[in-house]
């Protein structure tokens, strides 16, 4: 499985758009680049997903580098309830294909 | 929205003895996965499982687990003989074929082997 590499943390302030960085030098053209979270005593929970172009969704938005080595996760304004372990994840869409979890980065979001 | 319910969030049980635990997949879901996660650890990967068949699994679901899809709803995780080390928080997800790309997972069940 192609590996990622994300910061062990990030601190942020509430209100503030948060930027979580993910690099992935040995992708391949079939990986899909998968953010998921994990809020405190729950499980994963998905966030956003892109192949190529940049993605938005009504959570996040996801910025892919023209290279596809590295990608971004963008929260535009942090709440409380973002605070969470937040996944990067390489994963062939096919089939019951597995996510495979690194050790994510935690966001703690200051009030 | 639709969601993974498992049962129970909780289960203790003693070493050696026999575990199942519970999950109702999303409805139309046709692709099914079991993850556990050891206190302060990653979260691991088990089984998934297609077409009432397993379709990949770890290194850590040896002999000693299996899963069922008992009926049109249910799908099962069952250790065997539980040891200490199976302590975790144990996950279930599906996903559905047509939506690929989002796995949906369940809230989990802290399972505690005395």
């Amino acid at each position: 499985d192609a590996k990622t590499t994300q910061p062990n943390s990030m601190e942020s302030n509430e209100e503030e758009p948060v930027h979580l960085p993910c690099n992935h030098s040995t992708i391949s053209g079939t990986d899909y680049i998968h953010w998921y979270r994990q809020l405190p005593s729950q499980g994963p929970e998905y966030v956003i997903h892109g192949l190529t172009s940049n993605v938005n969704n009504r959570m996040a938005s996801l910025a892919i580098a023209e290279d596809r080595k590295s990608s971004t996760l963008i929260l535009h304004r942090a709440t409380l309830r973002d605070a969470a372990v937040y996944y990067c994840i390489l994963r062939v869409d096919q089939g019951a294909q597995k996510l495979v979890f690194g050790q994510g980065t935690r966001l703690t979001i200051n009030p | 929205e639709p969601e993974v319910t498992q049962t129970p969030s909780h289960q203790v049980t003693q070493m050696g003895q026999e575990v199942i635990l519970r999950c109702v997949p999303i409805s139309n879901h046709l692709y099914f996965y079991w993850y556990r996660q050891i206190l302060g650890q990653k979260v691991e990967f088990l089984v998934s499982f297609y077409n009432n068949e397993i379709s990949e699994k770890s290194e850590i679901f040896d002999d000693q687990f299996s899963v069922e899809r008992p009926d049109g709803s249910n799908f099962t995780l069952k250790i065997r003989s539980t040891k200490l080390e199976d302590s975790a928080m144990y996950f279930c997800a599906s996903s559905d074929p047509g939506l690929n790309e989002k796995l949906f997972f369940g809230s989990g069940t802290q399972l505690s082997v005395l």
